[in-house]
């Protein structure tokens, strides 16, 4: 079936050192991509998407391109902040439901120290 | 209401005890999702409403489960005859019913059993 698979954390940065997380994934068809955040005692958020095939998603400094070729969705940021802190989770959109499915990967938990 | 809202925040039941969560979608929203996230891992679906109608349970993990939205908006998620491996933190999201609509989510519901 469709699923998610992210790098395993948790990943430790300094405060403006650059961050990666990488994601990659498995669809039968062609889903939208996302990447969710959910910082302390909060809910998830949505953080960026791509719905298509080199699109790029970019909120906060993030960024993240929708690369079929690879089935990647590599979230990048070029300078992190202590803010950042947080768990990351890759997500896709199951294409094959005609609903917002959403499938989720394990989640990478980020923390930036000053 | 401003976000997707849910009670109790936090449950502690003993084995074998029945649950029941609920969530408030934000109003006007059609589609409900449920999800279950267990301790470091990601979100798993387990439910999909389209106003009143279920019209995907797959993911729920035995008939102990049932969830329910009898008017459309406010859901409720039943758990019946707690087990110690339903501890896990259920979540709520909603959103237009408009494929590609982004999907807000609730900040969950933290459940224990002891």
């Amino acid at each position: 079936g469709d699923s998610v698979t992210q790098m395993e954390g948790p990943v430790t940065l300094s405060e403006e050192a650059f961050l990666t997380i990488n994601c990659t994934y498995t669809a039968t068809g062609y889903p939208s991509l996302f990447w969710y955040v959910q910082y302390p005692g909060e809910g998830l958020q949505l953080l960026l998407k791509a719905t298509k095939a080199d699109d790029k998603g970019s909120n906060k400094g993030f960024e993240a391109t929708y690369r079929k070729e690879t089935t990647s969705f590599h979230l990048e940021k070029g300078s992190v902040q202590v803010s950042d802190s947080a768990v990351y989770f890759c997500a896709l959109s199951d294409p094959k439901t005609s609903y917002d499915k959403v499938i989720f990967g394990p989640g990478t938990s980020l923390s930036v120290i000053p | 209401g401003a976000g997707v809202s849910q009670s109790p925040r936090y449950k502690v039941a003993k084995r074998g005890q029945d649950v029941a969560l609920r969530c408030d979608p934000i109003s006007g929203h059609v589609s409900l999702f449920w999800y279950q996230q267990a301790l470091g891992q990601g979100p798993e679906f387990l439910t999909y409403f389209q106003n009143e109608a279920q019209l995907d349970k797959s993911g729920l993990p035995s008939d102990r489960f049932f969830a329910e939205r009898p008017e459309g908006s406010v859901s409720t998620l039943k758990i019946q005859r707690t087990q110690q491996e339903d501890s896990a933190v259920y979540l709520c999201a909603s959103n237009l019913g408009v494929t590609g609509n982004t999907i807000y989510f609730g900040e969950g519901s933290w459940l224990t059993v002891v």
